[in-house]
């Protein structure tokens, strides 16, 4: 099945810092997802990519799918202690099923 | 986005007896269900697809046997674990996609089996 590497396990930054996290896959995916975990939590769906090159954006986070649709990031501009949480990107397979990255926990010092 | 309830948030049971856990899709129609596990600080492990009318479709290395989920309704999935032991406490959680491919997930079952 395919696989998907996230990278970093762990961040931590000051408040005001940027963030990214990195997803990459030696297949070709036909979509990738983002998904947002606060600690306790469930994970909540962020967004979802499926064109090449695609860049979409939500506020202070910016997602996007590369080229060649094997890699994928999730940039967070000037950080808040709200962006607290581990995020996941994941691959969907046929019949929905999703494949998960091992997540980036991000900590943010205020 | 769609709404997905899951019950109980938490349980603590016994070793040797079992627990059921329901996922509710409240505002759509699921036909499919997915159940993971999730042990702490880690990523989100795909148990089974849960497929409504019909048997669920186990990852490898997960016990049917032990973990038996029933998807009798459009709307309600169940995963019941049996026997249940210390090594099966951990974090389960379901989900359910909508049409475009986005899954939404319940708030997840913090089980401890003492």
């Amino acid at each position: 099945g395919q696989q998907v590497m996230q990278i970093p396990q762990y961040q931590h930054v000051q408040e005001g810092e940027d963030f990214t996290t990195y997803c990459n896959s030696s297949t070709t995916l036909s979509n990738i997802q983002w998904y947002k975990q606060r600690p306790g939590g469930h994970p909540v769906f962020l967004i979802q990519l499926v064109k090449s090159g695609e860049v979409k954006k939500q506020k202070r986070l910016t997602f996007q799918f590369g080229e060649a649709k094997k890699n994928s990031s999730l940039h967070i501009t000037a950080t808040q202690t709200t962006d607290v949480g581990t995020y996941f990107c994941a691959a969907r397979g046929s019949n929905y099923k999703l494949t998960f990255g091992k997540g980036t926990l991000l900590t943010v010092n205020p | 986005g769609a709404v997905v309830s899951q019950h109980p948030s938490w349980v603590i049971c016994k070793s040797g007896t079992s627990v059921k856990i329901e996922c509710r899709s409240l505002d759509f129609q699921a036909t499919t269900m997915f159940w993971y596990r999730q042990f702490p600080k880690q990523s989100l492990m795909l148990m089974a697809t849960s497929n409504e009318g019909s048997k669920a479709t186990y990852e490898q290395g997960v016990e049917k046997d032990k973990f038996l989920i029933n998807h009798a309704s459009l709307t309600l999935s169940t995963l019941t674990v049996t026997s249940a032991h210390p090594e099966d406490s951990s974090f389960y959680i379901c989900s359910a996609s909508d049409l475009l491919g986005a899954a939404f997930f319940g708030q997840g079952t913090r089980l401890t089996v003492v």
